[in-house]
């Protein structure tokens, strides 16, 4: 079994400071993982995903995220954030093999100017 | 870039009626799914289907819903007797295989009225 909890439904940073949003799973198997976007009114736009290669992936956006299998964690950042950077975040993991995705509720970016 | 397409965007049906839901998958993809989220809620897992043939559902893929890929290219979900609280965001995706990513289409709003 699988799941994901993304800590925080809401986070709120200013235009140019670090965002950092949570992410741990639990899985019983090894575990791909993924961040994804989602902006009003639209769909899912897929950031980076870790698929047991390098542990720093980096994505679109000039996001990145770190797999620490230690921590059992997948937490994404970004340097300096932009107001375009408001939406919604969803951290998902599946197993290998194309297998189903696991979402956390997702957290709610704020960039405040 | 390839793109998964949803139609329509937008359906509005009443308690009680069928819907079809369409998707047309990136090409030579290779695995289908059908999330759904509910409004405010994480996305969910409905059903997978590859080779087809469904490879898993949820508990939430019950006898009123089935999948179908009738041409080769479209990919469907039906609903056969709609109930208020199937009213969702519907998201298809699709794989090329094993260690791709998801791509998701930008949805269809289901209103069951």
């Amino acid at each position: 079994a699988q799941s994901v909890t993304q800590l925080g439904s809401h986070v709120s940073v200013s235009e140019g400071a670090l965002v950092l949003l949570r992410c741990n799973y639990s899985s019983s198997v090894p575990p791909y993982l993924f961040w994804y976007v989602q902006y009003p009114n639209q769909g899912l736009q897929l950031l980076l995903k870790y698929t047991s290669a390098a542990t720093l992936v980096k994505g679109i956006n000039g996001f990145e995220a770190e797999f620490k299998k230690s921590e059992t964690s997948f937490h994404l950042t970004k340097p300096s954030a932009h107001m375009s950077d408001a939406a919604e975040y969803f951290c998902a993991v599946s197993g290998q093999g194309a297998q189903k995705l696991v979402f956390g509720q997702g957290t709610r970016l704020t960039i405040n100017p | 870039e390839p793109e998964v397409t949803q139609t329509p965007s937008h359906q509005v049906t009443q308690m009680g009626q069928e819907v079809i839901l369409r998707c047309v998958p990136i090409s030579n993809h290779l695995y289908f799914y059908w999330y759904r989220q509910i409004l405010g809620q994480k996305v969910e897992f409905l059903v997978s289907f590859y080779n087809n043939e469904i490879s898993e559902k949820s508990e939430i893929f019950d006898d009123q819903f089935s999948v179908e890929r009738p041409d080769g290219s479209n990919f469907t979900l039906k609903i056969r007797s709609t109930k208020l609280e199937d009213s969702a965001m519907y998201f298809c995706a699709s794989s090329k295989d094993q260690n791709y990513g998801y791509t998701f289409g930008s949805g269809t709003r289901l209103t069951v009225v």
